[in-house]
């Protein structure tokens, strides 16, 4: 149980053009989702919280404008990169906390973006 | 900045061998603490978790230990296995201020000796 996906797994695209990545959470309810971005031989940086039915908050210096999150469902929120240059090829990965538990977080396998 | 950070990012240890993997953290108000271990191209994988009530847990052949004190955790791996290869990551639990997420540390890549 407790299973996260992601799709797609990897994208390449143009820059300028836009890219949507879903977080689907397969087997329970997610009231909370968040979104990471690592970048090569790097942590895991949080860029935003997602909560079902609300606003996405952001980390400080992350553009709100740029990277679109919508979580309007219990089990998917979705980050749109607008705008995509190359500095946003990076692997995204989002984790669901389990409705209810507030310390619990389930990861994806991530998103690798690459924009050329 | 951040606040949870790792000593070493690269730890090679003989297979059969155990490993001990640290990790500072700065936040002395954090009361969980989790360990994930990470596969090239892959998300993060819970390994082991603590809670600041407690200085030691124990899964299978891994060993989490937290000195609040020092604002210091470990992770042990017995018996390092080739499949044990991966980078380790601590993370902290941060809640509140109207973000509520994991903060990671630099993560330690963890090489297996035949």
């Amino acid at each position: 149980g407790a299973v996260v996906s992601q799709h797609p797994s990897w994208v390449i695209c143009k820059s300028g053009t836009s890219v949507k990545i879903e977080c689907r959470s397969l087997d329970f309810q997610a009231t909370t989702m968040f979104w990471y971005r690592q970048f090569p031989k790097q942590s895991l940086m949080l860029m935003a919280t997602s909560n079902e039915g609300s606003k996405a908050t952001y980390e400080q210096g992350v553009e709100k404008d740029k990277f679109l999150i919508n979580h309007a469902s219990l089990t998917l929120s979705t980050l749109t990169v607008t705008s995509a240059h190359p500095e946003d090829s990076s692997f995204y990965i989002c984790s669901a906390r389990v409705a209810g538990r507030t310390d619990t977080q389930y990861f994806g396998p991530g998103t690798r973006l690459t924009v050329l | 900045g951040e606040s949870v950070g790792l000593h070493l990012p690269t730890l090679s240890v003989q297979e059969g061998d155990n490993s001990i993997i640290n990790c500072a953290y700065s936040n002395s108000a954090s009361d969980y603490f989790i360990w994930y271990k990470q596969e090239s191209g892959k998300g993060p994988q819970f390994i082991i978790d603590i809670r600041s009530n407690m200085d030691k847990r124990q899964g299978q052949r891994v060993t989490v230990l937290l000195n609040k004190t020092v604002k210091h955790l470990s992770l042990q791996i017995a018996a390092t296995q080739p499949g044990d290869s991966a980078v380790y990551f601590c993370a902290e639990w941060l809640s509140g201020g109207g973000a509520d997420g994991l903060t990671f540390g630099k993560g330690t890549h963890l090489i297996i000796q035949p």
